[in-house]
């Protein structure tokens, strides 16, 4: 079992350019997450799909699209990047989206937005 | 609305004593869970320990211990006989039962365990 994967690990954008992050579990859990990281902070929900064929907004999603495109695979889409966007991007994954569930976290994608 | 405070940015240890991270919370939900992961110089987020709202025991997974008391909303983790690998960022989060029903997490915090 990979777990969840991510790709890429490192990414490198100008101010308006796209690009997708990709995001694929094979847990077989329903639930998919999208959160970041800043520099001295805790994560932040993005967006996150409670199933397939769902999607719903969190805390910080100004900026960013998803496409759950099934069972296995969450994509986060930049339309156009920003600096305010570089951080450190985590995908993960939980059997369903109720308690107690826990999550389970890809390796993280290092985006740098100059 | 949910909020996780850890107060502690950064904590020092000594190699094989134990060491207490704090964390409190604030939840209207009835119903929740707390958990803590770690995450090492690496990046990755590595599962730690899970407690329940209800659990009536604290949860403990090898060295790792949640000291859970609810009705001062605290969730501190204890880790015994700390080891050299166990340097890292420390993050406490929780989950309600309603609502989107991911994780918030606090801010962390940086331990260095010292030989």
């Amino acid at each position: 079992n990979a777990g969840v994967t991510q790709t890429p690990k490192f990414q490198v954008l100008k101010t308006g350019q796209s690009m997708t992050l990709q995001c694929a579990q094979d847990m077989n859990h329903n639930s998919m997450y999208w959160y970041r990281q800043d520099p001295g902070m805790g994560l932040r929900l993005i967006y996150y799909s409670a199933s397939e064929g769902t999607t719903d907004k969190g805390e910080v999603p100004n900026g960013y699209n998803v496409s759950r495109l099934n069972k296995r695979e969450f994509s986060l889409r930049l339309e156009s990047a920003a600096p305010s966007q570089t951080s450190v991007y985590f995908c993960a994954s939980s059997e369903k989206a109720g308690y107690p569930a826990e999550q389970y976290f890809g390796p993280g994608t290092r985006l740098t937005v100059t | 609305a949910q909020k996780i405070t850890q107060t502690q940015p950064g904590m020092f240890v000594q190699e094989k004593e134990a060491v207490t991270l704090d964390c409190t919370y604030d939840t209207s939900d009835q119903s929740y869970g707390l958990f803590w992961y770690k995450q090492p110089s690496s990046g990755e987020m590595i599962f730690l320990i899970y407690q329940g709202s209800y659990d009536e025991q604290n949860a403990t997974e090898g060295r790792y211990s949640l000291n859970f008391q609810k009705a001062r909303k605290s969730a501190n983790l204890v880790i015994s006989a700390s080891q050299l690998g166990d340097s890292a960022m420390y993050f406490c989060a929780m989950r309600g039962n309603t609502g989107r029903r991911a994780l918030t997490f606090g801010s962390g915090t940086r331990l260095q365990v010292q030989p």
